[in-house]
């Protein structure tokens, strides 16, 4: 079965500096992973997406994302968090929703980004 | 380019009611999904229709519906409410050109169960 475990429930960084935000996937198959954002009270946001054409992942808004099979890892990252940053960010994980329509939501990481 | 819209943006019902709740996919997108943020509980999944014909749905009681229109734009239907479904509901669209799984996301529509 596929699950995905974001490490961390909230994580704050300060402005201009790194956001580092960590998920974890388990999956019988080749994955597609995917990051969203949620700003309060807005529905979701692609971020970006893996789908085994590249390891690293460039998305929206300078973030960026490594698939690393090794550590079933598909960490979030960007080099100077902006205010605007600030945040809810799901990992999710499909195993061929195309098949079954179902994306598999990690329960979100809160980013605070501190003036 | 439109993207996925939903309505109403916020509904209040009471325990007992019906609710429906409504979303037009993105133009050209053929498949609907549904899904339930409720506090505490994460984003689940509920339904998924595609070409007018429901492909799948999650681990929800029946009396979570819906259909999908000619126009692919599609209903979710809840009867007796619960105070429990109080939650965000998240309409998402995607196309299946090429068997894409990208699916993108409306605004969500609030339901308040009083």
């Amino acid at each position: 079965a596929q699950s995905v475990t974001q490490l961390d429930s909230h994580v704050s960084v300060s402005e201009g500096t790194p956001v580092l935000l960590r998920c974890n996937y388990s999956s019988s198959y080749s994955p597609s992973l995917f990051w969203y954002v949620q700003h309060p009270n807005k529905g979701l946001q692609l971020l970006l997406k893996y789908t085994s054409a590249a390891t690293l992942v460039k998305g929206i808004n300078g973030f960026e994302a490594e698939f690393k099979k090794s550590e079933t890892s598909f960490h979030l990252t960007k080099p100077s968090a902006h205010m605007s940053d600030a945040a809810e960010y799901f990992c999710v994980v499909s195993e061929g929703s195309s098949n079954t329509g179902k994306l598999i939501f990690g329960q979100g990481t809160t980013l605070q980004v501190k003036p | 380019e439109a993207g996925v819209t939903q309505s109403p943006t916020h509904l209040i019902k009471t325990r007992g009611q019906q609710a429906t709740l409504r979303c037009s996919p993105i133009s050209g997108h053929t498949s609907v999904y549904w899904y339930q943020q409720a506090l505490g509980l994460g984003l689940q999944f509920l339904l998924w229709y595609d070409e007018g014909e429901e492909r799948n749905r999650g681990n929800f009681p029946p009396r979570f519906s819906g259909r999908q229109f000619p126009n692919y734009s599609s209903e979710l239907n809840v009867n007796a409410l619960e105070l429990e479904d109080s939650a965000l509901y998240l309409c998402a669209s995607s196309s299946n050109i090429g068997l894409t799984d990208t699916q993108y996301f409306g605004p969500g529509t609030r339901l308040t169960v009083l």
